[in-house]
């Protein structure tokens, strides 16, 4: 089945506490990247990757990093976490001609940071 | 800036009809989704416009106007699983996804 899967589905952690989201794609897809989504605000992208060993950054990178070593995957990796990190974040892949197809979206993972 | 505009909320009742809209000021048009997002789950792809003029899947519809900066997805026959947040996405000039920050659709019985 074509799917993109996050782990962990949640996570409770505290301010500091080095963590990595896990995403792996199973499509051969070129195009990868990380959303967060918190109430009344859009979906907002952290960052980007359009290849392996290609990522950029997105409208709020700060404070996260990733890599994309292979192309099936995709961590998100929070250094530092702090209580402003609190969100849904969301993994997203589509093949390379992404001006006409669709995002295929993770289940999420929900992070808590206190 | 670049900006995408839908209403917070809407409420329909089962087996009407509902229009949501969408207006959008971005850098560039490299066309125009709508995800549908059932709460806690993730976004999934309903329907892409690039040319002007109405497309049609099934119960879902939806309509784009370049000149205007605008779009709707319309929904017939609704059902309760219809309720769900509809997300609207203009792909910019640099081929990024704008994003709407999403329409929450109550169906009443």
């Amino acid at each position: 089945e074509a799917q993109v899967t996050q782990n962990p589905r949640y996570l409770i952690t505290v301010t500091g506490k080095k963590l990595t989201v896990t995403c792996s794609q199973n499509m051969n897809h070129e195009y990868m990247s990380w959303y967060r989504q918190d109430p009344g605000l859009g979906l907002r992208q952290i960052y980007y990757s359009m290849n392996v060993e290609v990522t950029d950054k997105g409208d709020v990178p700060e404070g996260y990093k990733v890599s994309r070593k292979e192309k099936r995957n995709f961590p998100l990796i929070l250094e530092s976490p702090s209580p402003n990190q609190t969100s849904l974040y969301f993994c997203a892949s589509s093949s390379r001609d992404r001006e006409t197809s669709p995002l295929h979206f993770g289940n999420g993972t929900r992070l808590t940071v206190t | 800036g670049q900006n995408i505009d839908q209403p917070t909320e809407m409420t329909a009742t089962e087996g009407a009809i509902v229009q949501i809209n969408c207006t959008y000021q971005t850098s560039g048009f490299n066309g125009l989704f709508w995800y549908q997002q059932h709460a806690g789950e993730a976004p999934t792809f309903l329907s892409y416009n690039v040319l002007d003029g109405l497309e049609e899947k099934g119960r879902f519809s939806s309509f784009l106007s370049r000149s205007k900066g605008y779009s709707y997805l319309l929904l017939k026959e609704l059902q309760m699983k219809d309720s769900a947040s509809y997300l609207c996405a203009v792909m910019d000039s640099n081929y990024q996804l704008i994003w709407g920050a999403g329409t929450k659709l109550i169906i009443k019985p």
